[in-house]
């Protein structure tokens, strides 16, 4: 299957800390990336490869992976972090590109 | 900076073809180090990529959409576009163009357009 699984929603309390997180059997052999969607603007990508973060996002994000499953843990969540979480990845062939469901993310 | 911007109609009516275009500014689309790309979103749904084109021509679609979509390169102008056919309201999205970069020793989306709504309807 080349499918990315997200739980739809999770929450956290101001400071404290998250994981998102995305299945799929794809994710044994390809990378996850991650992308940040704020209401009513384009993605932001977050993370990246094997756990890059690119300039300019956060040190709080980090992420990580095992088997069939990637993390994107947020250590120390902020207001500006409440967005949808989307995964994204090669699917089986290579040639594809899928997405993860995405993950709203509401900072309590 | 790197800027990509799309452009087409809003509306199009049911059964027909759909154009866009995304007019790149700051980088060539003829660098052998990008794809060009398109993605869409319903609204409230997730992203859904659609296909992607590399300067040598060689194309790579969704499969859902393979037999409606095309995307083609306009390297004199600097643009990359999509076509999809035999439209439906399930293709009314919000349409983003986006370059495909290889960094790091994996490859990622690093920059995308303001994204434009494109509805379905009669």
């Amino acid at each position: 299957s080349s499918e990315l699984t997200q739980d739809p929603a999770v929450s956290v309390a101001l400071g404290q800390t998250v994981r998102i997180t995305c299945q799929g059997d794809n994710l044994r052999n390809y990378y996850a990336n991650w992308y940040q969607q704020r209401t009513g603007q384009a993605p932001v990508l977050v993370m990246f490869g094997k756990n890059k973060r690119p300039s300019g996002i956060p040190d709080r994000f980090s992420g990580s992976s095992s088997k069939n499953t990637a993390s994107l843990t947020i250590t120390g969540a902020q207001a500006e972090d409440e967005a949808d979480y989307y995964c994204c990845s090669r699917d089986n062939s290579g040639d594809h590109w899928v997405f993860g469901g995405g993950t709203r993310l509401t900072v309590l | 900076q790197v800027q990509l911007e799309e452009s087409g109609p809003g509306l199009v009516k049911p059964s027909q073809t759909l154009s866009l275009t995304c007019n790149v500014s700051g980088v060539s689309v003829r660098g052998d180090s990008y794809y060009w790309t398109w993605i869409r979103q319903p609204a409230g749904k997730a992203l859904e990529w659609i296909g992607r084109i590399y300067i040598s021509g060689r194309t790579n679609y969704s499969p859902s959409l393979k037999s409606r979509v095309t995307i083609s390169l306009d390297t004199s102008s600097n643009q990359f576009s999509l076509r999809l056919s035999a439209l439906t309201a399930a293709d009314t999205a919000v349409y983003f163009c986006v370059r495909e970069a290889y960094d790091t020793a994996w490859y990622v989306f690093d920059y995308w357009g303001q994204g434009t709504l494109v509805t379905v309807s009669s």
